[in-house]
C-alpha cells in the first residue's frame, strides 16, 4: 500500500522569505504522479504543482517548485517570495497506476506580515 | 473556468438518519471520486466512479454507503443510516479521461451528525 508522510504538521514563514514543506512517500510502483494541493481556509483544495515520476527534471509552477528525490521517495515543496495569500493547509499527494489518490497529513502554513 | 459543484455546504442530520449529498463534476470530466476528511486529519479516499459504475473503493466505503450518477450532471453519495463517526468534511472530485491528470476538486459539503 501506498503511503504518503508530512512530518510537519505546522509551519510559519515571513512574508517575502522562502520555505519548504518535506513529503516522503513510499511505494513499489514505477509510474506515478506526485502532487501538492493548497487548502485555504475557505477548504477547496486547489492543485499547486504536480510531477510526473519519469521526468528527472523538477516541476516549477511561478513560486511555486519541488525538490523530487525519486531514489529516496521524497518530494518537498518550495514557496519562494512567501505572500499572505500562502496562508493555507498544504497536502502532499500520491497517485498510482490505478488513479487512486493517497494524502498526507497536511502542513499548515502560516505566512506572517 | 468550469469547476465541481457540491450541495450542500452543510448538512445537519440526526443519528440514523439518511443522507445524499450531490456533487456535479465538471461536464467532459468522465471518472469521479468522493473523499471523506474528519476534522484535523488528512483527506481519505472513499471510491471512484467511472463508465457507470464503481472502480475502486476503500474499506471505508461500506454498505452504508451507494454512489449514483442518477443523470448526465450529477454524481451523488448517500449514506443510508448516519452514525456519529459519518461528520467529515466530504469532497467530490473528477478528471478527465486522459491519463494521470490531476482531480479537481469540490468545495465540500460538512455533515454533522448529530
Amino acid at each position: 500500500a501506498q503511503t504518503v508522510t508530512q512530518s510537519q504538521p505546522e509551519m510559519s514563514v515571513q512574508e517575502a522569505e522562502t520555505v519548504t514543506l518535506s513529503c516522503t512517500y513510499d511505494t513499489s510502483e514505477n509510474n506515478y504522479y506526485l502532487f501538492w494541493y493548497k487548502q485555504p481556509p475557505s477548504r477547496q483544495m486547489i492543485l499547486v504543482i504536480r510531477q510526473e515520476a519519469y521526468k528527472q527534471q523538477n516541476a516549477t509552477e511561478n513560486r511555486f517548485s519541488v525538490n523530487f528525490q525519486k531514489a529516496a521517495k521524497s518530494f518537498s515543496l518550495k514557496i519562494s517570495d512567501s505572500q499572505l495569500g500562502d496562508t493555507a493547509m498544504y497536502f502532499c499527494a500520491f497517485m498510482n497506476a490505478g488513479n487512486q489518490f493517497y494524502f498526507g497529513t497536511g502542513t499548515s502554513l502560516t505566512v506572517i506580515p | 473556468e468550469p469547476e465541481v459543484t457540491q450541495t450542500p455546504s452543510h448538512q445537519v442530520t440526526q443519528m440514523g438518519q439518511e443522507v445524499i449529498l450531490r456533487c456535479v463534476p465538471i461536464s467532459n470530466h468522465l471518472y469521479f471520486y468522493w473523499y471523506r476528511q474528519i476534522l484535523g486529519q488528512k483527506v481519505e479516499f472513499l471510491v471512484s466512479f467511472y463508465n457507470n459504475e464503481i472502480s475502486e473503493k476503500s474499506e471505508i466505503f461500506d454498505d452504508q454507503f451507494s454512489v449514483e450518477r442518477p443523470d448526465g450532471s450529477n454524481f451523488t453519495l448517500k449514506i443510508r443510516s448516519t452514525k456519529l463517526e459519518d461528520s467529515a468534511m466530504y469532497f467530490c472530485a473528477s478528471r478527465k479521461e486522459s491519463s494521470y491528470n490531476e482531480q479537481f476538486f469540490g468545495p465540500g459539503t460538512r455533515l454533522t451528525v448529530l
